[in-house]
Formats: C-alpha cells, structure tokens, sequence
C-alpha cells in the first residue's frame, strides 16, 4: 500500500534555485495539502487542493506555488529558495468529509543554503 | 483564527506508568475535530485519536484516551501502561467543520524510560 508518496526525501538548494517536491497518493482522495514543520513548532499549512483544477492558501504560502491537474498529484512548487525555506515538508490526503482521517507521507528535508 | 496551546514541551515517565498530555484550543466554532498525532524519531505523523466535538462520549483506542471539556476548550490526551514505543513528539490539533485542514500545537516530546 503506497499512500502518500513524497520525492524527493532529502535536497540541499542553494539560495534563488527553484524545485519541485512531489506528492502522489493511491487512495482517490479529493482533498490534498502541504504543511511544514520548523524546529519547536507543529506543521504549518501551506497550500490545499479540494479537487483537480482547485487550489487555496494555507497559513504560510509565500514562495510557493501550487497546482492540481491530476486527483493524484500535487506537487509543491519554491520559486527562488531562500534560507527561510529549509523545514520539513509533508504532504497530506484525505477525502474532503470534514473529520476524516488525514494521511501523511513520511516528509521531505529541504535545507536552502 | 483557531489555535491550539500544548503548555508541556517535555514529559518523562517510566515504563508502564500512566501519563497525561495537555491541550487547549480556540475557537469560535461549535462544530469541529480534534486529534492527536504521534511523530516518531522517523517523522511520520501517525493519528493516535479522533474527538468529533458534537459527541459527549470521550474516544479510545487501546491504551489511548482523550478527556474532552468542550466548555472548557481542553482536550487532554491519557496513555496508560505506557510502553517504550511511546516515545515520541505528540501533537494536538484542531480541524474546523466544513474544512480538511488542520491546526497544530507545538508538540509535548514524550519519553518513556526503561
């Protein structure tokens, strides 16, 4: 059973480099999200998607970019690194029904230097 | 805007002792979810325990039990004969009717010794 799958696990970026973290889940579910997770902090919602072709903001979207063009796939866009960027990133999906559970990947590590 | 309040950065306990994990909340709303998640040293959020608040009755899972005050926005989190898998950062967080997203608190890093 994949899940949620993350790619890739671990990138070091230099600061102004662009990249794109990958999300993929299995389960058909309509609703995705990205969060972050600082040092001594919970994770942060960044960006969401109810559906293909629908996205929103979260709590910390700037700097990154979103889109949605599959039910699978949503990848996570950095437009031009900065050190401020180096967290812990984790994708997440679940079917849209408010209370239901919400499935992680196990987490990107990105350090911008 | 909602938040969630974790006050214990750290717990220790022993082994098969039981330990309680705090959490408050913030919110203007009558309907929503609360969890708890478990983060092992690997980092995968894994979901300990679900709260619908509309419900009186507190959730379990095995050795997991919440204590729900709603009027009290407090939203505990009790393991019993604690084990040493336990040990891990538990988050506490809200979700708000209507909406997937959730709202974290800072976490309680959770170690059971031996």
């Amino acid at each position: 059973n994949a899940g949620v799958t993350q790619t890739p696990k671990f990138q070091v970026l230099k600061t102004g480099q662009s990249m794109t973290l990958q999300c993929a889940q299995d389960m058909n579910h309509e609703y995705m999200s990205w969060y972050r997770q600082d040092p001594g902090m919970g994770l942060r919602l960044i960006h969401y998607s109810v559906g293909a072709g629908i996205t929103d903001q979260g709590e910390v979207p700037n700097g990154y970019n979103v889109s949605r063009s599959t039910t699978e796939d949503f990848p996570l866009r950095l437009l031009s690194a900065a050190p401020s960027q180096t967290s812990v990133y984790f994708c997440a999906s679940s079917y849209s029904l408010s209370g239901n559970t919400i499935y992680f990947g196990e987490g990107s590590w990105l350090t911008v230097v | 805007a909602q938040t969630v309040t974790q006050s214990q950065p750290e717990m220790s306990v022993q082994e098969a002792e039981t330990v309680t994990l705090s959490c408050t909340y913030d919110t203007s709303e009558s309907n929503y979810y609360l969890f708890w998640y478990k983060q092992p040293p690997s980092r995968q959020m894994i979901l300990v325990i679900r709260q619908e608040a509309y419900k009186q009755q507190n959730a379990t899972e095995n050795r997991f039990s919440v204590n729900f005050q709603k009027a009290a926005k407090s939203f505990s989190l009790k393991i019993s004969d604690s084990q040493l898998g336990d040990t891990a950062m538990y988050f506490c967080a809200f979700s708000p009717q209507g909406a997937q997203k959730l709202v974290f608190g800072q976490g309680t890093r959770l170690t059971i010794n031996p």
